[in-house]
């Protein structure tokens, strides 16, 4: 089975611009996961999405939104960047017994 | 508030030294807890997951314990390719797919 793939891999944004992130899911997964990782924080959560519903969120401001299609990938927006939001963005999918399979990851820089 | 916590942040360890890497949690309830291997620049690779108190599993060199406040990750006569940041997670109950991250061990084995 082909893993959990991410487009693109790395970006490089300026302030206030927005930006989309892809998220493919492993094949029969239904929920994917977004996380956001950075020296200071750490792995944080962002939102899960299952059968196209947004299930939870983390504690980020309304510019991190996302969604999902009907067959399963998901994306996610970040609109109005800042300096703080370059980070490695981390996809999962949820497979049996809760596990979490994660993708490579889109490394974004905002300049 | 759910939290988890990884000690020692940094490891350096001679090759064939044992060790153990720590994860305390303190969560309202606990539906596993798992550990991840991460790479620089990549994604979190799956290792193991815990469900209950008393339950362990090994992986090669590795081997993951769970009491009701901690997991151990023992890492047996370590080679230099288990150099890599572990990371320890929990999920909750009621909160979908959520996980929380602890900080994450760095390991360096050393030849």
């Amino acid at each position: 089975k082909a893993g959990v793939t991410q487009t693109p891999r790395y970006l490089i944004k300026t302030r206030g611009q927005q930006v989309t992130l892809s998220c493919s899911p492993i094949s029969g997964h239904r929920s994917v996961s977004w996380y956001q990782q950075t020296p200071g924080q750490g792995l944080q959560f962002l939102f899960e999405y299952f059968s196209e519903t947004q299930r939870n969120k983390g504690n980020f401001p309304g510019r991190f939104s996302g969604r999902q299609f009907s067959n399963s990938r998901s994306e996610m927006n970040v609109s109005t960047l800042e300096l703080g939001d370059s980070a490695l963005y981390l996809c999962a999918s949820t497979g049996a017994e809760d596990t979490q399979y994660f993708g490579p990851g889109t490394r974004l820089t905002v300049l | 508030e759910d939290q988890v916590t990884q000690s020692p942040e940094a490891l350096r360890l001679q090759e064939g030294e044992s060790s153990s890497l720590n994860c305390s949690y303190t969560v309202s309830g606990l539906r596993g807890l798992f550990w991840y291997r991460q790479d620089p620049g990549k994604g979190p690779e799956f290792l193991f997951t815990l469900y209950s108190a008393g339950e362990e599993k090994e992986k090669e060199r590795l081997k993951a314990t769970l009491t009701k406040k901690e997991s151990f990750l023992h890492i047996t006569a370590p080679k230099p390719e288990d150099s890599a940041t572990y990371l320890c997670a929990v999920h909750i109950s009621g909160g979908y797919n959520k996980l929380i991250f602890g900080a994450g061990t760095r390991l360096a084995v050393h030849p």
